[in-house]
């Protein structure tokens, strides 16, 4: 029972480069997330997806866009990757719109970008 | 929009002692509220949540919190910490409504250190 399962675990990029974090998870939860975890500044939201084949703007989405691929996998996009985004990436899934029940986490990305 | 405030940046409390962690969120309106926590380079896991009901909830470890509508706090407390609990809690919330999607809303998080 996997759960939500995040890849790469760890990243070094240089400013400029481009890189996709993916996230799948195995229970088939309808709603998925993509969170920013930065000291002191708590999870902040980037993007999400509320079923399969939507997606919307969170909190701080400036510099990233995502894509549903399927109901499972949710990827999250980073086009020309700035200093500023160096933060831990979770990806996050719960069961259905409105219903609220918990959302369940990944291990996390780590990524740093010089 | 929501917003919630943990009060405490960090938490150093010796093994055995009691623990309180603060938390206090900003909205007029129903809310469902979350106590995750995060140990060192691990993701997020839920601790407890309230939804409605009685206010005093109970959670996994020995934790508990308490809902205060009044006060808009939904404050973490233990009455016996071990050294396994050190590790960083978040305080979040979610508005109830259909078109919220799940999407949480984040405390800046507390550290909690348990000292032997």
């Amino acid at each position: 029972n996997a759960g939500v399962t995040q890849t790469p675990k760890f990243q070094v990029l240089k400013t400029g480069q481009s890189m996709t974090l993916q996230c799948a998870q195995d229970m088939n939860h309808n709603s998925m997330y993509w969170y920013r975890q930065d000291p002191g500044m708590g999870l902040r939201l980037i993007y999400y997806s509320a079923s399969e084949g939507t997606t919307d703007k969170g909190e701080v989405p400036n510099g990233y866009n995502v894509s549903r691929l399927n109901k499972r996998e949710f990827s999250l996009r980073l086009e020309s990757a700035a200093p500023s985004q160096t933060s831990v990436y979770f990806c996050a899934s719960s069961r259905r719109p409105g219903q609220n029940t918990e959302a369940f986490f990944g291990q996390g990305t780590r990524l740093t970008v010089v | 929009a929501q917003s919630v405030t943990q009060l405490d940046s960090q938490v150093p409390v010796f093994e055995e002692a009691p623990v309180e962690l603060r938390c206090n969120y900003s909205s007029s309106v129903s809310v469902y509220l979350f106590w995750y926590v995060q140990y060192p380079n691990q993701g997020l896991q839920l601790l407890l949540k309230y939804l409605s009901g009685s206010t005093l909830v109970k959670g996994i470890n020995g934790f508990e919190a308490e809902f205060n509508k009044s006060q808009t706090s939904f404050h973490l407390r233990k009455p016996s910490v071990h050294i396994s609990d050190t590790a960083e809690y978040f305080c979040a919330v979610s508005d109830p409504g259909g078109t919220s999607y799940g999407k949480l809303t984040f405390g800046q998080g507390t550290i909690l250190t348990v000292h032997p």
